[in-house]
């Protein structure tokens, strides 16, 4: 089966603390990792995917498939990061486009 | 180019009444996914269609159906409604049925049953 679990359904942090948004998963084979950030009154988009191992906005997530994990952080977090987080996964059998969300993190960060 | 455009952005209906929702994809895109957004039970993925085919279905009941047409545009119907398909419906496209694809969301419809 495959799913998602975001443990942490608010997190708050002040400006200039570091952030760890946590992100475990549940797949059987090796899946496609993403994040998404929706902001206030905006909509759903990709901020970062495991594959392209990219820094966006200064966020980084690294996958372990040892731990099953795909956490997202980022060293010193800005009032412009407050938004709702979700991580995702996405099968790599069959050619499915499928996502399987977590629940969310809403990340707030207080100047 | 232009997003993924959604109508209508919002909708009240009645208990027993049904809906078609409407997804444009962007230009180009032809492969389109649908979602449910609930406070309870978050993101939840309904279907997905690639050239006017459904490619993957996820576990809601029949009453909740959808097609694609020649043109890649996608429609949702949801029939006899009930107060738990309040909701925010959101839709995704794609350039293809790929892994490493990324997907580009809407701004969702706001169904509201009452």
């Amino acid at each position: 089966a495959q799913r998602v679990t975001q443990p942490e359904k608010l997190l708050s942090v002040f400006k200039g603390a570091p952030v760890e948004l946590k992100c475990n998963y549940s797949y059987s084979g090796s899946p496609e990792l993403f994040w998404y950030v929706q902001y206030s009154r905006q909509r759903l988009q990709l901020l970062l995917r495991h594959i392209s191992r990219e820094s966006i906005k200064g966020f980084t997530a690294d996958l372990n498939k040892g731990e099953t994990s795909f956490h997202l952080k980022k060293p010193f977090a800005q009032e412009e990061d407050s938004a709702m987080y979700y991580c995702a996964l996405r099968g790599t059998q069959g050619g499915s486009e499928k996502l399987v969300f977590g629940k969310g993190t809403k990340l707030t960060v207080n100047p | 180019k232009a997003g993924v455009t959604q109508t209508p952005r919002y909708l009240i209906k009645t208990r027993g009444q049904q809906v078609t929702l409407s997804c444009s994809p962007i230009s180009g895109h032809r492969s389109v996914s649908w979602y449910q957004q609930t406070p309870g039970q978050g993101l939840q993925f309904l279907f997905e269609y690639f050239s006017e085919t459904q490619r993957n279905k996820g576990n809601f009941p029949g009453r909740f159906s959808g097609r694609q047409f020649s043109n890649s545009r996608s429609e949702m119907n949801v029939s006899t409604l009930e107060l738990g398909d309040s909701a925010l419906y959101l839709c995704a496209s794609s350039f293809r049925l790929a892994v490493y694809n990324e997907q580009f969301f809407g701004p969702g419809t706001r169904l509201t049953v009452l």
